[in-house]
């Protein structure tokens, strides 16, 4: 079946730090989502990038479609910046898979 | 406006009970989904609406019954409900669907346990 693998699992930084997250997917996307979840659960929208590279403040986003892979940078870590992050592609059906998540901390 | 709102924020029900959770936007989306995210893991597709019909059941158990009054609300019913099905329900919704290329909003979700 199709998978969407996200790396690191888990990554700890001191606050000031910069990261790229990494999401790997096994079958061609239509689009591809990135959410920041916070501590109380909310999924918040970062990028919508099914190609390309966007940027929105501290962080950016690149999608190599034709290599099966999107990154996530970000810069300068605050607090506030932890929490999980997901990639979500969609495959041309109607839904998001989800993919593993990587767990950010920011250390003060 | 890109807002999903989901109440109750926290729900406690026994096994015997009957609940209901409430999704709205206002955003002229018309199709909504609902997801199933427990502890550490990412969310699950439960269900699909477009244009108030049912496109996707995700093979739920029938002791979730889904229900689109119109094309601002997803109501999920919940009946006869296991400790296992304890967990965070979250409620999305796009402007035509994700086929289309659409960008899919979250609400804040809904914390249910089960005694």
């Amino acid at each position: 079946g199709i998978q969407v693998e996200q790396s690191p699992p888990d990554l700890i930084l001191q606050e000031g730090a910069n990261s790229t997250l990494r999401c790997n997917f096994s079958d061609s996307v239509n689009n591809l989502q990135w959410f920041h979840q916070n501590p109380w659960g909310q999924l918040i929208n970062l990028f919508y990038i099914p190609s390309g590279t966007k940027q929105n403040g501290r962080l950016s986003a690149t999608t190599v479609a034709t290599e099966r892979y999107s990154l996530l940078y970000i810069s300068s870590s605050q607090t506030t910046d932890s929490g999980v992050y997901f990639c979500a592609p969609n495959f041309g059906n109607e839904k998001l898979t989800f993919g593993t998540g990587t767990r950010l901390t920011i250390i003060p | 406006d890109t807002e999903v709102t989901q109440t109750p924020k926290h729900l406690v029900m026994g096994m015997t009970n009957k609940k209901s959770l409430k999704c709205e936007q206002h955003m002229g989306h018309r199709a909504m989904y609902w997801y199933k995210q427990k502890a550490k893991k990412p969310p699950e597709l439960m269900f699909v609406y477009s244009y108030e019909k049912l496109s996707i059941n995700e093979s739920v158990p029938s002791r979730f019954s889904p229900e689109c009054p119109n094309s601002s609300l997803l109501n999920l019913h919940l009946h006869a409900l296991q400790p296992e099905d304890s967990a965070l329900y979250l409620c999305a919704s796009s402007q035509d669907g994700l086929a289309a290329g659409d960008t899919q909003y979250f609400g804040p979700g809904t914390r249910l346990t089960v005694l």
